[in-house]
């Protein structure tokens, strides 16, 4: 089945620790993003990378960092500098800038918790 | 500055109705609508989307309605269900670039 992974679905911290999440998908797709959600509230755009070894900051992407050394794999690393990290974060991937119809693939979420 | 505005917030409908969530952008370069579905704790997943080239699109109970002129498109859904209930979010890209997205509208369907 193709399609994208997040792993853990659930993950908690404790307050100054650095968590990373992973982000994992089999659809070929060059594009891949990360989204930060908060309850009752819309996507906003943390990181985003065409290609491999290539990333550009998204809308809130203080306290963030990301790597994209393979294809498939880009994960998200929540730093101690990140204020207020408790949020559902989304991975999403795409045919970036391939096809006319720009469709965003979606994992099924990692819930974050700051204890 | 808000490229892709959404309306409303949260709807409640009964089983029948005819739900319309609005959107309106500014960037006359967008040339992809979709529209997204979500359930709770689930990652959202596309349900339809449009190009600039026509005025409306049709899929199963989903409609959208697409009027470039105003910079506007909406989403209807015909004969509404309990289980339409979820949120569903707007988005435009350009040149199959990255999305912009709505604030969403939590939409309620009663039985």
């Amino acid at each position: 089945d193709g399609g994208i992974t997040q792993s853990p679905k659930y993950l908690f911290r404790k307050e100054g620790q650095n968590v990373t999440l992973s982000c994992e998908q089999n659809l070929n797709h060059d594009a891949m993003y990360w989204y930060r959600q908060d309850p009752g509230q819309g996507l906003r755009l943390i990181y985003y990378s065409q290609i491999v070894n290539d990333f550009q900051k998204g809308d809130i992407a203080e306290g963030y960092s990301v790597s994209r050394e393979k294809k498939e794999s880009f994960p998200l690393t929540v730093t101690s500098a990140q204020k207020n990290p408790t949020a559902f974060y989304l991975c999403a991937s795409s045919r970036y800038r391939v096809s006319s119809y720009n469709e965003q693939f979606f994992g099924p979420g990692t819930r974050l918790t700051v204890l | 500055q808000q490229q892709v505005k959404q309306s409303p917030q949260s709807l409640i409908v009964q089983k029948g109705g005819i739900p319309i969530i609005n959107c309106a952008y500014e960037n006359t370069a967008f040339d992809y609508f979709p529209w997204y579905q979500q359930f709770p704790g689930k990652g959202p997943a596309l349900l339809i989307a449009i190009r600039p080239d026509v005025s409306e699109k049709k899929e199963g109970r989903f409609t959208i309605s697409f009027n470039k002129s105003a910079k506007q498109f909406s989403l209807h859904i015909m004969d509404s269900q309990p289980g339409d209930s979820a949120t569903y979010f707007c988005a435009a890209s350009e040149n199959a670039g990255k999305s912009t997205f709505g604030d969403g509208t939590t939409l309620t369907v009663k039985p």
